[in-house]
């Protein structure tokens, strides 16, 4: 199974960065997954992640170091409009996902 | 415009009712999932469906029950309804249970069961 744990919440300015961790234990780790969830909304895919090292989407990038369990979702020159909750997905070896709890990031001006 | 969609958007039920949530997808894609979201503990996995004619249990799937008659349609079945199951459901997609395939999530129905 998959143990998944990342903040409950953070909060930053608008224009600054913003960085959500995410540490995994897993019986079978096949990629992990950031969504993003605006309140009242369905989860629309961010990133995805199957070696280590960096993967770089416009003003998000997303890091993942396998032997450390260890994920990061980063968030440059925020927006209002990136104020929503993120999920780390872990995906296991027969291509389930298991989330995370999800961190609440709030923006403000 | 090509998605996921999901019925009845909200529900309120009677403990002991049956219900079938529906879901239908026109991107053909093979692989459809049932999750169930409560606040505190993210989205957790109830039936999984990799292609039409076969399903699977997720992590939760006690009280639950889906079909796959075909490649568009994953309903999603609660035998009789018990206050526990009430939560937000998602519905979603993937073009293949494997490789780099995204999962692709329906708006959601809330359920509340009384």
């Amino acid at each position: 199974g998959q143990n998944i744990d990342q903040p409950t919440e953070m909060t930053a300015t608008e224009g600054a960065i913003v960085q959500i961790n995410c540490t995994y234990q897993t019986s079978g780790f096949n990629g992990l997954f950031w969504y993003q969830q605006h309140a009242g909304e369905a989860p629309t895919f961010l990133s995805y992640n199957v070696l280590d090292g960096l993967e770089e989407k416009g003003r998000f990038s997303s890091f993942l170091s396998r032997s450390k369990g260890y994920s990061y979702l980063l968030l440059k020159e925020l927006q209002m409009k990136d104020s929503a909750s993120y999920l780390c997905a872990v995906r296991d070896r027969d291509y389930k996902l298991s989330f995370g709890a999800g961190t609440t990031v709030t923006v403000r001006a | 415009i090509a998605g996921i969609t999901q019925a009845p958007t909200s529900q309120i039920l009677a403990a002991g009712r049956r219900m079938t949530l529906r879901c239908t997808q026109d991107m053909r894609h093979n692989a459809m999932y049932w999750y169930r979201q409560d606040l505190g503990l993210g989205l957790r996995l109830i039936h999984y469906s990799n292609t039409a004619g076969t399903t699977g249990k997720g992590e939760v799937p006690d009280g639950y029950s889906v079909s796959r008659a075909n490649t568009d349609d994953f309903p999603l079945t609660l035998a009789s309804a018990v206050p526990s199951q009430t939560s937000v459901y998602f519905c979603a997609s993937s073009e293949v249970a494997g490789a780099t395939d995204t999962q692709y999530f329906g708006p959601g129905t809330r359920l509340t069961v009384l």
